[in-house]
């Protein structure tokens, strides 16, 4: 699926590091969307935004902090993150139209390991 | 607190058999419910979308959705070593809403 795209694929970095995470989609959806992924749990919605606005922040500590400057990119902005931060992260579309039916399309993920 | 359950496996079975996912959910007003494959270091990837009782059918896959005992299934026909992978289960609540509810997976093996 290269709808949605996510880069880079692998990211190292330290504790004291800043560092962005970029998302694209060429799906035309107005809805971006922010999960982390860690062993052993179910997927966690960080952040949403709909029409460029952010609709919903999941109390997600302040050292992640999203932008998103058009409804076609996504970026995650991290500093001083900590080891537990370590998961990966996973960006996705939908175009939400009031109904039912809008389904979320994934990324292919950045795997990001904080040392 | 809405909760998505499904049995985290392995499930196991031999190629050709069927294979029966099963998820329970928590929120009674869940109203879009969508079964993902994800397989080892990938992304998840939209297997079926179901939104209204009974089964609905896409080749050799076949979601069951019953409201009312709050439970969704997804049957593999013809299981491939192909289909190998964790199997995750997520539920919507509302129209319009944003929030996609998932469950820990289900990692299935179909042996040869």
């Amino acid at each position: 699926e290269t709808g949605v795209t996510q880069t880079p694929r692998h990211l190292v970095m330290g504790m004291t590091n800043k560092k962005s995470l970029k998302c694209e989609q060429h799906l035309g959806h107005n809805a971006m969307y922010w999960y982390k992924q860690s062993a052993k749990k179910p997927l966690e919605l960080m952040f949403v935004y709909n029409f460029k606005e952010q609709t919903e922040n999941n109390s997600v500590p302040s050292r992640f902090s999203p932008e998103c400057p058009n409804s076609s990119h996504l970026f995650l902005h991290l500093h001083t993150l900590q080891p537990e931060d370590s998961a990966l992260y996973l960006c996705a579309s939908s175009q939400v139209s009031g109904g039912f039916e809008d389904t979320q399309y994934f990324g292919p993920g950045t795997r990001l390991t904080v040392l | 607190q809405k909760e998505v359950e499904q049995n985290s496996g392995p499930l196991s079975v031999p190629e050709g058999a069927i294979a029966s996912l099963n998820c329970t959910y928590s929120d009674r007003g869940s109203q879009s419910f969508f079964w993902y494959r994800q397989y080892s270091g990938k992304s998840p990837e939209l297997i079926m979308s179901i939104y209204s009782n009974g089964d609905k059918e896409d080749g050799r896959f076949t979601a069951q959705l019953n409201k009312a005992s709050q439970y969704v299934s997804l049957l593999i026909r013809d299981s491939q070593p192909s289909d190998s992978a964790t199997y995750l289960c997520a539920v919507k609540s509302g129209a319009g809403s944003y929030q996609l509810t998932f469950g820990k997976g289900t990692k299935l093996s179909v042996i040869p």
